[in-house]
């Protein structure tokens, strides 16, 4: 079974450009979740979508992060403009009624310069 | 102050040593407890679940739950250079994975 897919790994782009992260969730989870981490801290949860519908966005920076998840399967996370302080892994999670964990794709490092 | 307070390290070991790493928390309402593994560049793994107060064990790994204290720990025996990662505790109010608040990580080092 494929793990949570997570594109591009590795970003690196200028103050104020916009950057995009997409993520593949484990077939039949129908949970799917952003996290952002800094360094040295763990996950924090930006948005929890059930199917296409985003259940908790109540930390996610709505004046320059926005997020969709069409269909219920994929989902993209987007930054625009982008500031330094949003240098971070950005993590998408899957996971289903029927599972007691959340399964972490690898992460999107994004270095904002 | 955070829910979850997990000590962040580094600690350092050598092989064959035991790893103790600790969280506290500040909600009683939370049930149920778990611990994550992250090798570098990696997202995390679920290592270890389990509910309330006890103890749980799986090979060479230890959960332990003291509620009455907000006060869990992961042991490790036997330290392999394997187990080198940073260790994340999870915590959750209700079953399933939907409402997780992690605690910072606790980066570990085993050298041989």
């Amino acid at each position: 079974e494929a793990g949570v897919v997570q594109s591009p790994r590795y970003k690196i782009i200028e103050k104020k450009q916009p950057v995009a992260f997409w993520c593949n969730p484990i077939s039949g989870h129908n949970t799917l979740y952003w996290y952002r981490q800094n360094l040295g801290q763990g996950p924090e949860l930006l948005i929890r979508y059930e199917n296409e519908e985003a259940v908790d966005d109540s930390q996610l920076p709505k004046d320059r992060f926005s997020a969709e998840r069409l269909k219920g399967v994929d989902s993209t996370l987007k930054i625009q403009p982008a500031e330094l302080g949003d240098s971070a892994v950005y993590l998408c999670a899957s996971s289903s009624w029927t599972t007691d964990t959340q399964y972490f794709g690898p992460g999107t490092r994004l270095t904002v310069l | 102050q955070k829910e979850v307070e997990q000590d962040p390290g580094p600690l350092s070991v050598p092989e064959g040593a035991i790893v103790s790493l600790n969280c506290t928390y500040s909600n009683s309402a939370f049930q149920y407890f778990m611990w994550y593994r992250q090798y570098s560049r990696k997202g995390p793994e679920l290592l270890m679940y389990t509910y309330s107060s006890g103890n749980k064990e799986d090979g060479r790994f230890t959960a332990q739950v003291d509620k009455s204290s907000k006060y869990i720990s992961l042991f490790i025996r036997d330290s392999q250079p394997s187990d080198s990662a940073t260790y994340l505790c999870a915590m959750s109010q209700i079953q399933g994975a939907q409402k997780l608040v992690f605690g910072q990580g606790t980066r570990l080092t085993i050298n041989p």
